[in-house]
C-alpha cells in the first residue's frame, strides 16, 4: 500500500494567515492526489482533485500543487471558517490511502 | 442536489455482521462508482470498497475476506456488509461518491461527495 505521511500533525494560525500543509506519498502517484476538510462532527468535505483542481465551490484562497511524491496545500488568508483538519488522499493505485490529517486550529 | 445518507445498527455484537446502507437522492447510480469509508482514532481514515454502477466491485485487500458492497438500482442504494466483526470495526461510517473529472488529455475518479456519516460500535 502506499503510505501518506502529512506534516505538520497540528498547526496554530491567525485569522489571515498564509499556510502551508505537506503530503508526502511513498512512491509516486504522479498527479492523483486529494485533500479534504473536515470539521469537527462532519462528513469530510472535498475540496481539490488532480492536486491542484478545486472542487466547484471551493474559495479560490485554497490551492493545491505537487506531483510525484510531494504535495502541498495552502490557503492564502485564513477564514474563521477553515479551522478544521485536513487530509490528503491517494486514487493512483488500490487500496486509496490517506495521511493522518493536519489540525489548523486558532492561534 | 445530489445527496447520501447512511442508515443502519448503530451497535452491532462481535462475531455478528455489521450492515449498512446508503441511500442516494437527488442523482442516479449511474456512471459513478459508490464508496464505503471508515474512520476511527486508531485507524484514521481508511477505505473500505466500492461498487461501480454495473456491479463491479473493488475492496480493500485488508477487508476484502469480510466484506462485501452491493447496489441496487432500483432503490438507488448501495450497501456494505462486514463480517465477524470485532472492536476494531468500531468507527464512523461514511459512504461516498467517486466522479470521474477530465483534465485535458487524462481523467481523475475522485471524491466529490459524501454523506454525514453513522457511528457503528461493537460491542
Amino acid at each position: 500500500d502506499i503510505q501518506m505521511t502529512q506534516s505538520p500533525s497540528s498547526l496554530s494560525a491567525s485569522v489571515g494567515d498564509r499556510v502551508t500543509i505537506t503530503c508526502r506519498a511513498t512512491q509516486d502517484i504522479t498527479n492523483s492526489l486529494a485533500w479534504f476538510q473536515q470539521k469537527p462532527g462532519q462528513a469530510p468535505r472535498s475540496l481539490i482533485h488532480a492536486a491542484s483542481t478545486l472542487h466547484s465551490g471551493v474559495p479560490s484562497r485554497f490551492s493545491g500543487s505537487g506531483s510525484g511524491t510531494d504535495f502541498t496545500l495552502s490557503i492564502s488568508s485564513l477564514q474563521p471558517e477553515d479551522f478544521a483538519t485536513y487530509y490528503c488522499q491517494q486514487y493512483r493505485s488500490y487500496p486509496y490511502t490517506f495521511g493522518q490529517g493536519t489540525r489548523l486550529d486558532i492561534k | 442536489q445530489v445527496q447520501l445518507q447512511e442508515s443502519g445498527p448503530g451497535l452491532v455484537k462481535p462475531s455478528e455482521t455489521l450492515s449498512l446502507t446508503c441511500t442516494v437522492s437527488g442523482g442516479s447510480l449511474t456512471d459513478y462508482y459508490w464508496s464505503w469509508i471508515r474512520q476511527s482514532p486508531g485507524r484514521g481514515l481508511e477505505w473500505i470498497g466500492y461498487v461501480y454502477y454495473s456491479g463491479y466491485t473493488n475492496y480493500n485487500p485488508s477487508l476484502k475476506d469480510r466484506v462485501t458492497i452491493s447496489r441496487d438500482m432500483t432503490k438507488n442504494q448501495f450497501s456494505l456488509k462486514l463480517t465477524s466483526v470485532t472492536a476494531a470495526d468500531t468507527a464512523m461510517y461514511y459512504c461516498a461518491r467517486e466522479k470521474r473529472f477530465y483534465e485535458s488529455s487524462s481523467y481523475h475518479d475522485a471524491f466529490d461527495l459524501w454523506g454525514q456519516g453513522t457511528m457503528v460500535t461493537v460491542s
